[in-house]
């Protein structure tokens, strides 16, 4: 099994919700990341955990608060997004996220969001 | 400069035609080198690693030359469902960088 499965595949939310992405891998890989694409541009990573824990955050704003529950899971919570949020978001996971020796990461479907 | 850069395209190509892509990088520690996929409204998919030695994955070759920070992908024989948004993707420290992409139109 090569997937990374995302849900929802479409969320609308406005301002003041509060919502989750979820993405699920069963490739027993042990580094899963979070991008944010928006058109016509390339993915933007905001996220990586490797080993269930956060090794890298891009100064992504607060609003932003990912999870690993564990080695298959990344949630991604949302909380006071404004219009400018609304993007593609990716899940990626890849074998072994450590240093710079990176391994192919595979990318989920993404949770088309638009922010009211 | 920016870290990983490509020709945006796009590339307008009849069926049946060769096309490269170049990409260079401004990291000489870069470690790993790929090439992905993208089609329109769709997630980014692996199309192939590149390796110093070069490699062939039947119409598709991916070259690497270290000297120059220079990668290319070469599409033989192109098909229509070859168009897409083609992204250069290299490591940076602890991360992958992505080149903007360059886009394929195949046409009939």
């Amino acid at each position: 099994d090569t997937e990374v499965t995302q849900t929802p595949k479409h969320l609308v939310m406005g301002m003041t919700n509060k919502k989750s992405l979820k993405c699920e891998q069963h490739m027993g890989h042990r580094a899963m990341y979070w991008y944010k694409q928006k058109a016509k541009k390339p993915p933007e990573l905001m996220f990586v955990y490797s080993y269930e824990k956060l090794s890298i955050n891009e100064s992504v704003p607060s609003r932003f608060s990912p999870e690993c529950p564990n080695s298959s899971l990344l949630n991604l919570h949302l909380h006071a997004l404004q219009p400018e949020d609304s993007a593609l978001y990716l899940c990626a996971s890849s074998q072994d996220g450590g240093g710079d020796r990176y391994n192919e990461q595979f990318f989920g479907p993404g949770t088309r969001l638009t922010v009211l | 400069r920016k870290e990983v850069e490509q020709d945006p395209g796009p590339f307008n190509v009849p069926e049946g035609a060769t096309v490269a892509f170049n990409c260079t990088y401004s990291n000489s520690a870069s470690q790993s080198f790929f090439w992905y996929r993208q089609d329109c409204r769709k997630e980014p998919k692996l199309l192939m690693s590149v390796y110093s030695s070069g490699n062939e994955d039947g119409r598709f070759t991916a070259q690497l030359n270290r000297a120059s920070q220079y990668i290319s992908l070469l599409i033989r024989d192109s098909k229509l469902s070859d168009s897409a948004t083609y992204l250069c993707v290299v490591t940076g420290t602890n991360k992958l960088i992505f080149g903007t992409g360059t886009l394929l139109a195949v046409q009939p």
